[in-house]
């Protein structure tokens, strides 16, 4: 199968900073990658579809601002947490489309913060 | 009503028995239905795809689509303990790349 990667796979950070995770697809070229969250024993919540060279498309209740979301090559789509706060502690998914249509996803990055 | 949905369980099997796996789909558009582990803690690995009516099976594990019912299911024969984790059903969307994820169905394997 596809590899995907997130870097990092943990971050720990204060209320009121930035954090910026990255997902690359390894193997192959992704046009279109995805961001999901995952909050302890619920399934995963699409965040927003991220296309390379344009806008990211952002699922509804999903602040565009707080959370950025840049894809500007085909192997790498990076997701910045605006000013973090308790509440955004989440377990962060990335996933990456092939030319099949199989979306891959990435090991994930834990996010706490204090 | 959510578009697809999983038995949310959890569903515990013996070591050795097939675990069966069921999820239905609202979407008469979807067309790919992918089954996913994940274990605890971990992000989903991708188990299998299917996209036709019918069974397809890769080693241990068999995919089975009904699109006139709107039924896809998973059957494990020769259930491990290792197999033990949640699995996601998720369907596509009609005129869309992003998928429906069900809200998962932990099984457990007792040795």
């Amino acid at each position: 199968g596809a590899v995907v990667s997130q870097h990092p796979s943990w971050v720990i950070c204060k209320s009121g900073t930035s954090v910026k995770i990255e997902c690359r697809s390894l193997d192959f070229q992704a046009t279109t990658m995805f961001w999901y969250r995952q909050f302890p024993k619920q399934s995963l919540m699409l965040m927003a579809t991220s296309n390379e060279g344009s806008k990211a498309t952002y699922e509804q209740g999903v602040e565009k601002d707080k959370f950025l979301i840049n894809h500007a090559s085909l192997t790498l789509s990076t997701l910045t947490v605006t000013s973090a706060h308790p509440e955004d502690s989440s377990f962060y998914i990335c996933s990456a489309l092939t030319s099949t249509d199989t979306q891959y996803f990435g090991p994930g990055t834990r996010l706490t913060v204090l | 009503q959510k578009e697809v949905e999983q038995n949310s369980g959890p569903l515990s099997v013996p070591e050795g028995a097939i675990a069966s796996l069921n999820c239905t789909y609202s979407d008469r558009g979807s067309q790919s239905f992918f089954w996913y582990r994940q274990y605890s803690g971990k992000s989903p690995e991708l188990i299998m795809f299917i996209y036709s009516n019918g069974d397809k099976e890769d080693g241990r594990f068999t995919a089975q689509l009904n699109k006139a019912s709107q039924y896809v299911s998973l059957l494990i024969r020769d259930s491990q303990p290792s197999d033990s984790a949640t699995y996601l059903c998720a369907g596509d969307q009609t005129g869309a790349n992003n998928l429906f994820f069900g809200t998962g169905t932990r099984l457990t394997v007792i040795p």
